[in-house]
């Protein structure tokens, strides 16, 4: 295991409704980066938090936010949601925002109806 | 041209042979390559890291090749537990340490 854990592992939601998802980094990791992987395709790069600012974006709309606290964890929120936004959403942490090796957690499955 | 292309297949392959798939990628300034390996519904998990001409984990073989841009896995003696889909990642074109992954190639070993 990656030591790095998702919550919830699935969630329904209906067009329009807003939605957070957590997640929590390996011990020592100060770098979270979450991704979406609609079904079918690779994971898509969304942002990164590093040290508890954002560091750098995907190409996501900005209904697509996040945070990443002091203990650097994160949450990634994402408001008006649309049907196309279901998919599996895995955060991955990282010791560093480098060249270093991203371990990911179990996703959570979000289903948009 | 996409970052990392890949052909998704399926790539049906009997118990015991050798498989092999290419990934294809734009950014010739790449300097690190991932193979990453995702089972059915699951988190994708390290396979296995290229950062100059190839690399070798026991019956795994990555293989790069600069001039044309593309990075190859090879799977010999295929077992079933290696049925999944790998996906080819490199960091991104924007910088340090965000990821961009090619759609998988799907393998599945028959008994």
């Amino acid at each position: 295991e990656t030591g790095v854990t998702q919550s919830p592992t699935h969630l329904i939601k209906t067009r329009g409704q807003q939605v957070t998802l957590r997640c929590s980094s390996q011990s020592g990791h100060n770098t979270v980066s979450w991704y979406q992987q609609a079904l079918g395709q690779g994971p898509q790069f969304i942002f990164q938090y590093y040290r508890e600012e954002e560091n750098g974006r995907g190409n996501f709309p900005p209904r697509f936010s996040g945070l990443q606290f002091p203990n650097y964890s994160s949450e990634l929120n994402v408001n008006a949601l649309e049907l196309d936004d279901s998919a599996l959403y895995l955060c991955a942490s990282s010791a560093g925002d480098f060249q270093e090796t991203q371990y990911f957690g179990p996703g959570t499955r979000l289903l948009v109806l | 041209r996409k970052e990392v292309e890949q052909d998704p297949g399926p790539f049906n392959v009997p118990e015991g042979a050798t498989v092999a798939f290419n990934c294809t990628y734009s950014n010739s300034a790449s300097q690190s390559f991932f193979w990453y390996r995702q089972d059915c519904r699951k988190e994708p998990k390290l396979l296995m890291s290229v950062y100059s001409s190839g690399n070798e984990d026991g019956r795994f073989t990555a293989q790069l090749n600069r001039a044309s841009q593309y990075i190859s896995l090879l799977i010999r003696d295929s077992k079933l537990s290696d049925s999944a889909t790998y996906l080819c990642v490199l960091p991104r074109g924007d910088g340090n340490n965000r990821l961009a992954f090619g759609k998988g190639n799907q393998v599945v070993v028959i008994p």
